[in-house]
């Protein structure tokens, strides 16, 4: 059974950083690419970027570009999105996503539950 | 960017309704056009992809069409479980890009 277990909550500071991860399971996970998708508080959905899990190459949103980090470890099947200087617009519900592919078409096909993280002071 | 506009925001109906809901890309997308259902709390669920695809696992009462810029989601025989939020989402070209959502309320 494919599977993908993220972190826990998180609760931050203005300023502070973070990694949260996503641990895949059940499948060849270097196979696949992992994105990384937002949903802030009462909003829609929202991709933030990718990484190919065999060579750690990354693609971002032009919206997440420059304010957090993708990367992965392959030795323990997990990716991880990285922030150095969170802001309280941070605070929203991350998932981390598996893409699947069939005849040059892109889906995800199987999210992780959310790692909900809040920015406060 | 690729914006991808849903209609409605959102819709109420009962139990057994037959009901539709419509994504429209800002340029074609051929036919790369994913539906997910989320629901509070729970992780998204991919229902279609290349806009026809149902997916394994998914009720056939799920149902999608189009292609280039104009794609209808249908839910034949709304059923209670079916009570979610659904995003349309194209793989087409970087950044992929989500609709706004449809919220499908009770009525």
């Amino acid at each position: 059974e494919v599977q993908l277990v993220q972190s826990g909550a998180e609760m931050k500071k203005p300023g502070e950083s973070l990694r949260i991860s996503c641990k895949g399971s059940g499948y060849s996970f270097t196979s696949y690419w992992i994105s990384w998708v937002r949903q802030m508080p009462g909003k829609g959905l929202e991709w933030m970027g990718r990484i190919d899990l065999s060579d750690s190459y990354t693609d971002y949103s032009p919206s997440f570009r420059g304010h957090v980090s993708i990367s992965v470890d392959k030795s323990i099947s997990t990716a991880y999105l990285q922030w150095s200087n969170l802001k309280a617009s941070d605070t929203a519900t991350y998932y981390c996503a598996r893409m699947g592919t069939s005849f040059g078409a892109y889906y995800f096909d199987y999210w992780g539950p959310g790692t909900a993280l809040t920015v406060s002071s | 960017d690729i914006q991808m506009t849903q209609s409605p925001s959102s819709l109420s109906a009962s139990v057994g309704d037959r009901i539709t809901i419509t994504c429209r890309a800002s340029q074609s997308i051929n036919k790369y056009l994913n539906w997910y259902q989320l629901k509070l709390g729970k992780a998204p669920n991919l229902l279609i992809s290349a806009a026809s695809t149902l997916q394994s696992g998914v009720p056939s009462r799920f149902s999608g069409s189009g292609s280039g810029t104009d794609f209808t989601l249908t839910i034949s025989s709304l059923q209670p479980e079916d009570f979610a939020t659904y995003y349309c989402q194209q793989s087409y070209s970087l950044p992929w890009t989500f609709g706004q959502g449809t919220k499908v309320e009770i009525k």
